[in-house]
């Protein structure tokens, strides 16, 4: 079975901190993902990732970063914490000739 | 750009009745189809998938068929369960890249 594992399933974070999520799979999966799920707005795609060093913005890249320094991990890093990342974060990945998504348990970030 | 659109919840049933949820789905390309469950605390895990029109997928009694004429891939399931609670996700994804609706709210009473 693929596996998608987050680094944190709780994190309490202060406004201004630097963030960092990891999320790690095991699977050889060339794509991975990050959205953020909001009640009310669905899941949203803040980056993603087709191969080592390569990201490319989602819908709602706007405070983030990533790092993919490794096939198998890709980090999302919010540089400057604020409130309205208050959210549930989730890790995804997938092979490259099929779209099914492999997700992870998922982080829930408040930032206070 | 690529949208899906899925019913509204939360939907509220009586163990062992007839769950359908709706999903529409822009056409742009050649999608493939999802739905994918949500079980409370945890990620989103792949329920079922079709690749092409007029293919159905199923899992677990649950059915969804890919109709392009109507752009549609209802979910459906003729007696539900308690267990099957959750949050229900229709997706569509093209070239690497998927879309979710924003998730229907089942819940289940004995």
């Amino acid at each position: 079975d693929v596996k998608v594992t987050q680094s944190s399933r709780y994190l309490v974070k202060r406004t201004g901190e630097k963030v960092f999520l990891e999320c790690v799979q095991d699977m050889d999966h060339e794509n991975m993902f990050w959205y953020r799920q909001d009640p009310g707005l669905g899941l949203r795609l803040i980056y993603f990732s087709y191969d080592v060093k390569m990201k490319e913005k989602g819908d709602i890249p706007e405070g983030y970063s990533v790092s993919r320094e490794k096939k198998e991990r890709f980090s999302l890093i919010l540089e400057s914490a604020s409130t309205n990342q208050t959210s549930m974060y989730l890790c995804a990945s997938s092979p490259p000739i099929d779209d099914t998504q492999y997700f992870g348990p998922g982080t829930r970030l408040t930032v206070l | 750009g690529d949208s899906v659109t899925q019913m509204e919840g939360p939907v509220t049933l009586s163990e062992e009745a007839f769950l359908t949820i709706n999903c529409t789905y822009t056409a742009t390309g050649y999608p493939s189809l999802f739905w994918y469950v949500q079980y409370p605390g945890e990620g989103l895990q792949l329920l079922l998938k079709a690749t092409k029109a007029d293919d159905k997928g199923s899992n677990k009694g649950f059915e969804a068929t890919y109709r392009k004429e109507t752009t549609s891939f209802h979910l459906e399931k003729g007696s539900v369960q308690v267990s099957d609670s959750a949050v229900y996700f229709c997706a569509r994804a093209n070239a690497g890249k998927s879309t979710f609706g924003d998730g229907t709210t089942l819940t289940v009473k004995p």
